[in-house]
């Protein structure tokens, strides 16, 4: 079974609204951490947001904001008010503790082409 | 400057080749990643450092294998590249302090022929 899946391959959005990229995860682990990543055009990978396990509010940094919902095990980003240079690819990332069996790093999910529309 | 560089940016090399791709770092963290992103995919780990004398394998180690030469670089070698290798590549830092958050190298593209 995947660990992170992203189920919107590729998505278009009016510039200004609101756009919300879903993220569910799969893990038994009490203890972990999500992220998002941008990647433009351009090609690097640009930190947008983290969510640890414990964290009893949603994170936000500035337009983004994750939403949270543990329960369903759901971390899905939402971007207020686009912009056209939002346009690019959205990776949500899982990181669970090392504990010796598994191996450290992000595991990421296969990303959504977003594209912003003047 | 970068705070996570990587070279060289882009590579074309022949079957059979061998190939270092090499990252430095002056984020002063301890754990090192080397990933790769195939088209329409996630970046998937193939190597990961915790200091200079603990490295270990991630998802993909198959065909590649690195060298942690100080906790400042971490070099990634195809030892006789095939055209299934063709990817991006990234390699990323991280300091367990401050969650586990990655910061990563504008990556390398390379390209086996």
């Amino acid at each position: 079974a995947q660990k992170i899946t992203q189920t919107q391959p590729g998505m278009f959005v009016q510039e200004k609204e609101a756009v919300t990229l879903d993220c569910t995860y799969d893990t038994s682990d009490p203890s972990y951490g999500l992220f998002w990543y941008k990647q433009p055009s351009s090609g690097e990978m640009i930190f947008l947001i983290y969510q640890g396990s414990y964290d009893q509010q949603n994170a936000t940094e500035g337009r983004y904001s994750l939403n949270f919902q543990k329960a369903r095990k759901s971390a899905n980003l939402v971007i207020s008010a686009s912009q056209l240079g939002d346009s690019a690819m959205y990776f949500c990332a899982m990181r669970e503790p090392y504990s010796g069996g598994g191996a450290d790093g992000l595991t990421f999910g296969k990303g959504t082409h977003l594209i912003i529309q003047p | 400057d970068a705070d996570v560089t990587q070279t060289p940016r882009n590579r074309i090399t022949k079957t059979g080749k061998r190939i270092m791709l090499e990252c430095s770092q002056t984020k002063g963290h301890d754990r090192m990643y080397w990933y790769r992103q195939d088209p329409g995919l996630g970046l998937r780990l193939i190597y990961y450092s915790f200091d200079v004398k603990d490295i270990n394998k991630g998802e993909i180690s198959d065909g590649y294998s690195v060298s942690r030469q100080a906790q400042a670089k971490f070099s990634l070698s195809l030892e006789s590249a095939i055209p299934n290798q063709t990817a991006l590549y990234f390699c990323a830092t991280s300091d367990f302090e401050t969650g586990g958050e990655q910061f990563f190298g504008p990556g390398t593209r390379l390209t086996v022929l």
